[in-house]
C-alpha cells in the first residue's frame, strides 16, 4: 500500500460547480497536510495548509483533515477556470522530518 | 518575493551525454530536494541535502549525482543521459524543521533526452 493515495482523476467539471478532491493515507503519524496547485508546465504552488483534523477555509477553497478515517479533502467552490490545473495532497510527520509525503496529483478540468 | 530557481526551463539532450541541472534558492534554506515528475507516477525523490557537501539518496537515484557546494545551490548530475530520463525536474528548498509548512518548488525543467 502506498503512503498517500490520490485518484489521479481527470476530472471535469462545468464553471460554477464545486471541485471535490480527496486523499487518502496510511501512515498515522501525519500532523500536517498540504495542497499544492500545479500548472501545465509550472512548479507546484502550496494552496493550503492545516495541521491536525479539522477544516480550514480561504476563500473559495476549504481544506478538510479526518485524521481517525486518515483522509483529507480540498473542496474548491465557484469553481473558474483558471482553477483548471493538477493538484497534489502533501502530508508530514513534523518533528524535524523534513521529507514530505505526496499525491500523485489530481488533473481538474473547469468547463466554461 | 522568495525563490527557487532552475536554471532552464527546456533542455534537449543527446543519448550518453552528461547533463547538468542547476537550481539555486535565495531563501537561505538548508534543505534541498530534487524530483522527477511523470504521468501517472507522480513525484518521485532523487537526492535531498539538508547542509552544505551533504546528500541523502531518495527513492530512484540511479543513474543521478548531486552536488552541494554552496548552500544556496543544489545540482543534479545525469552522468551518461537516457532516454528514460526524459522526464519533468523539479527543484524543491525548504527552512529547516520547517517542511511541515510545506516546499517552495522551482518552476522545473523539461527534460527530453533523444
Amino acid at each position: 500500500q502506498k503512503e498517500v493515495e490520490q485518484d489521479p482523476g481527470p476530472l471535469s467539471v462545468p464553471e460554477g460547480a464545486i471541485v471535490s478532491l480527496n486523499c487518502t493515507y496510511s501512515n498515522s503519524a501525519f500532523q500536517y497536510f498540504m495542497w499544492y496547485r500545479q500548472y501545465s508546465r509550472k512548479g507546484p504552488e502550496l494552496l493550503m495548509y492545516t495541521y491536525s483534523s479539522g477544516n480550514k477555509e480561504d476563500g473559495r477553497f476549504t481544506a478538510q483533515v479526518d485524521k481517525s478515517s486518515k483522509y483529507i479533502s480540498l473542496f474548491i467552490r465557484d469553481s473558474q477556470p483558471s482553477d483548471s490545473a493538477t493538484y497534489l495532497c502533501a502530508m508530514s510527520e513534523g518533528y524535524g522530518n523534513n521529507r514530505l509525503a505526496f499525491g500523485k496529483g489530481n488533473q481538474v478540468v473547469v468547463i466554461p | 518575493d522568495v525563490k527557487v530557481t532552475q536554471s532552464s526551463r527546456y533542455l534537449v539532450k543527446r543519448t550518453g551525454e552528461k547533463v547538468f541541472l542547476e537550481c539555486v534558492q535565495d531563501m537561505d534554506h538548508e534543505n534541498m530536494f530534487w524530483y522527477r515528475q511523470d504521468p501517472g507516477l507522480g513525484l518521485r525523490l532523487i537526492y535531498f541535502s539538508y547542509d552544505v557537501k551533504m546528500k541523502e539518496k531518495g527513492d530512484i537515484p540511479e543513474g543521478y549525482s548531486v552536488s552541494r557546494e554552496k548552500k544556496e545551490r543544489f545540482s543534479l548530475i545525469l552522468e551518461s543521459a537516457s532516454t528514460n530520463q526524459t522526464s519533468m525536474y523539479l527543484c524543491a528548498s525548504t527552512a529547516s524543521g520547517r517542511a511541515s509548512y510545506g516546499y517552495t518548488f522551482g518552476s522545473g525543467t523539461r527534460l527530453t533526452v533523444v
